[in-house]
């Protein structure tokens, strides 16, 4: 059983600039949820997508976006990137909407200068 | 607006120490709680959920409560090694078809040798 996966592990980015950041769920997992963690804090619900469609949103601006694979698999998008931007991306899967709870991958570190 | 706090931010001990985690929550109508490990810089490593009609859960030498009635969690830590250092963050997914976790900030552990 594979766990979930993301990719780039770190990112430097410009203001600005637009970024995409990708996961790939657990097998058998067919709901993904993204959050951003700043230092030092608790992660902060961004999105999630079932079965390819967006069923909640967080407190994020359009800017953040979102897609959800026919494999499940999932990309987080920002786009006009500001400074306060950088932090530590998760990625979450879990079956039927989260009822057996979320397993998450290691994280992308965002740095946005 | 579900909140979630975590008491102490930090905790000190030596090797061998039992030791106990606390998380309060603000609204009792919650679906699940779930507990976290995440090392430093890195994703997160489910510990143990717990669902809103169980009262505890155990794993090794952890073991987790949930009183839902007075919104608190706590988790104990049997026999704690210095492999146990790491931050330990409670989630509560809320009830009423919420999709999102809501976490604390966290305990900071260290377990000195």
């Amino acid at each position: 059983e594979t766990g979930v996966t993301q990719s780039p592990t770190h990112l430097i980015k410009t203001r600005g600039q637009q970024v995409t950041l990708r996961c790939s769920s657990q097998s058998g997992h067919n709901t993904v949820s993204w959050y951003q963690q700043a230092l030092g804090q608790g992660p902060q619900f961004i999105f999630q997508y079932y079965r390819e469609e967006e069923n909640g949103r967080g407190n994020f601006p359009p800017r953040f976006s979102g897609l959800q694979f026919p494999n499940y698999s999932s990309e987080l998008n920002v786009n006009a990137l500001e400074l306060d931007d950088s932090a530590l991306y998760l990625c979450a899967s879990s079956t039927g909407q989260g009822r057996g709870g979320y397993t998450f991958g290691s994280g992308t570190r965002l740095t946005v200068v | 607006k579900q909140e979630v706090t975590q008491i102490p931010a930090a905790l000190s001990v030596p090797e061998g120490e039992n030791l106990v985690l606390n998380c309060s929550f603000t609204d009792s109508a919650i679906y699940n709680l779930q507990w976290f490990r995440q090392d430093p810089g890195k994703g997160l490593t489910s510990l143990l959920l717990i669902q809103s009609s169980q009262r505890e859960q155990t794993s090794g030498r952890l073991n987790a409560s949930l009183d839902k009635s007075s919104g608190r969690s706590t988790l104990y830590i049997a026999a704690s090694q210095p492999g146990d250092s790491a931050t330990y963050l409670c989630a509560v997914r809320p009830g009423g078809g919420s999709e999102k976790l809501v976490f604390g900030k966290g305990t900071k552990l260290t377990v000195n040798p």
